[in-house]
């Protein structure tokens, strides 16, 4: 059973058209859900950390949520330079020092 | 300000070759990683350093061995190639555990 679910897969907006992007997960307990922006032949960058159910972080266009199953990233008013895949990775309590990545979402903002 | 450096960029080898990737931090990082990330798979953890001298097993760690010799450097080994290792290889960095991870660039290697 997958530990991470990205929805949707793939996301074309158009420039200005605000969205969310889901991060579904299935751990015993979260030390925390980590957010990383990834440009096509690019390693992830790192967005934001959430710790706690209730948690918000935000970064310009970006904010992120979390719930005790699920977050999200909304994009607001997103602009085209906002294009590219989008992973969501758990930190589980007794899993070590290891992040469990999601497969992304792959969003094309366009003009 | 480089960050996380990996080498070499891009990889053709063929079944059976053997090489080393390598991986280097300049922000005194205790913890790093290497990972591998195929189409629909997502990023897998294939091994893990907590310092110098320290390796361990991530989720898949078959047919690749690694060393840190050094805090700054940590270095992926493919002994025998074999296609099933095409992948796009990412060696990362953290001060912590639990906390985000610096990326390098990544490799691309390709196993004919």
């Amino acid at each position: 059973e997958d530990q991470v679910t990205q929805s949707p897969e793939a996301l074309r907006l158009q420039e200005g058209e605000s969205s969310s992007l889901n991060c579904s997960y299935t751990v015993s307990g979260l030390r925390g859900l980590f957010w990383y922006r990834q440009d096509p032949g690019k390693g992830p960058e790192f967005l934001f950390t959430l710790y706690s159910a209730g948690e918000e972080k935000e970064k310009e266009r970006l904010k992120a949520t979390l719930t005790k199953k699920e977050s999200f990233l909304h994009i607001t008013a997103p602009k085209p330079e906002d294009s590219a895949t989008y992973l969501c990775a758990v930190h589980e309590a007794g899993g070590g020092n290891k992040l469990t990545f999601g497969t992304g979402t792959q969003l094309k903002v366009e003009l | 300000n480089a960050g996380v450096t990996q080498t070499p960029k891009f990889r053709v080898l063929k079944t059976g070759q053997s090489m080393t990737l390598l991986c280097a931090q300049d922000m005194n990082h205790e913890y790093m990683y290497w990972y591998r990330q195929d189409p629909g798979m997502g990023l897998r953890l294939i091994h893990y350093s907590v310092g110098e001298g320290t390796t361990a097993k991530g989720e898949v760690p078959d047919g690749y061995n690694v060393s840190r010799l050094k805090k700054q450097n940590f270095l992926l080994g493919l002994e025998s190639a074999a296609p099933s290792q095409t992948s796009v290889y990412f060696c990362a960095s953290s001060y912590n555990s639990g906390v985000g991870y610096t990326f390098g660039s990544g490799t691309r290697l390709t196993v004919v």
